[in-house]
This record gives structure tokens, sequence and C-alpha cells, in this order.
């Protein structure tokens, strides 16, 4: 069974200061990793998906870094409009086309 | 339309009573997903439709759900003898097909409350 689990649960930084947050996976054949934004009382927004080892992509402050075992989100002095909750989840060649997510990081930017 | 839209955006129910959740997905978008998500966690798959044809629908808990996409756009979600633990956020993505390199878009969700 494909299974994703985030770390940490919760992540406060003052603005400016970077940091990393962790998505740790087991999938059946990666078909592919996404994370996606989600801001309170709204859907899931796509960011990202990354589908081989050492694939990296960049979009404002946010950079993705994918391994054979986890992924991660950087970012880079971020700041208060980045608050949001971050999703990750993969999509395996035995789960077909559904997504499995991990529970997300809520991110805090405090001005 | 620009986006994923869902309707209601609100729904508060009696327990026992039946419902139905509307999404209208982005336009030419064949691909269209269900997923539920509860208070701290991420969305759970319900169901998958390629066109008109539910294709994966083993995330559906129990036989009190349902899903419909007549036409192969729009698509309606049904609860009957809703519980109160069917209380969440219910969310419909899409993508232009299915297949590795599609992104899923997600709606803005319907809240549903079973008092």
């Amino acid at each position: 069974e494909d299974q994703v689990t985030q770390s940490p649960e919760a992540l406060r930084l003052q603005e400016g200061e970077s940091s990393s947050l962790n998505c740790s996976y087991t999938v059946s054949g990666l078909r592919g990793l996404f994370w996606y934004r989600q801001d309170p009382g709204k859907g899931p927004e796509f960011l990202f998906t990354l589908y081989s080892a050492g694939e990296e992509k960049e979009k404002e402050r946010l950079k993705a870094t994918l391994t054979k075992k986890e992924s991660f989100l950087h970012i880079t002095a971020p700041k208060p409009e980045d608050s949001a909750t971050y999703l990750c989840a993969v999509r395996g060649f035995q789960g077909a086309q559904k997504l499995v997510f991990g529970q997300g990081t809520r991110l805090t930017i405090n001005p | 339309g620009a986006g994923v839209s869902q309707t209601p955006s609100n729904k508060v129910t009696e327990k026992g009573k039946y419902v139905e959740l509307r999404c209208d997905p982005i336009s030419g978008h064949t691909a269209l997903y269900w997923y539920r998500q509860s208070l701290g966690q991420g969305p759970e798959f319900l169901i998958y439709f390629q066109g008109t044809g539910a294709a994966d629908d083993s995330g559906l808990p129990n036989d009190r759900f349902f899903a419909v996409r007549p036409e192969g756009s729009v698509s309606t979600l049904k609860i009957q003898r809703t519980e109160r633990g069917d209380s969440a956020v219910y969310l419909c993505a899409s993508s232009q097909a299915a297949g590795s390199y599609n992104e899923q878009f997600f709606g803005p969700g319907t809240r549903l409350t079973v008092l």
C-alpha cells in the first residue's frame, strides 16, 4: 500500500528564515510525486510534479527535490504570504490514477 | 470555466438525510476525481471517472456513497442515510486526461456537516 508521511506537522518561522519540509514515501513504482499548497477554507493548489530521483523544480521562493525515498520542499527567505498547509502526494503504479496524500505541514511565517 | 467549481460550498444536514454534491470540472478535462478531507488530514481518494464511466471506485467507504457523471462533464456525489462520521470537506479535481503526466486541479470543496 502506498504511504506518505510529512514532517514536521507544523512549523513556525520568522520572515526571511529559510527551512525545508520533508515528505517520506513508500510506493509501488513511482509515477509522480506532487506538492500542493492549501490555504484555510480552500482546495489544494498545484505547485510541482517530480517524476524521478534527482529531479528539482523551482517556483519563486520554493524548490522541490526528489530522492528514491523522500522529497523536500525548500523555502528560501519566506514571506508571511507563504503561510499555508503544504501537502505532498504520490501516484504509484498499483494505485492507478489516485493520489495518496500525506497529512500536510502547516507553515506559519511571522513578520 | 476558469477552474473547478463545486456547489454548494457548505451543506448542513441531519443524520439519515440524503445529500447531493456537485462538481463542474475545468472545460475539456476528461478525468474527474472525488476526494474527502477530514480536519487536519490530507485528502483521501474516493472515486475516479474517465469520461462517463467510473474507472476506479475503490475509495468509496460503503454503499451509501455513489457518484455519477452522465455526460462526461458535471459529476454528482450522492450520499444516502448520512451519518455524523460523513462530516468532512468533499473535494473534486479534474485533469486533462488520465495518465502519469496530467496534474489534478482541485476545486474549493463542499463542507458537509451532518448533525
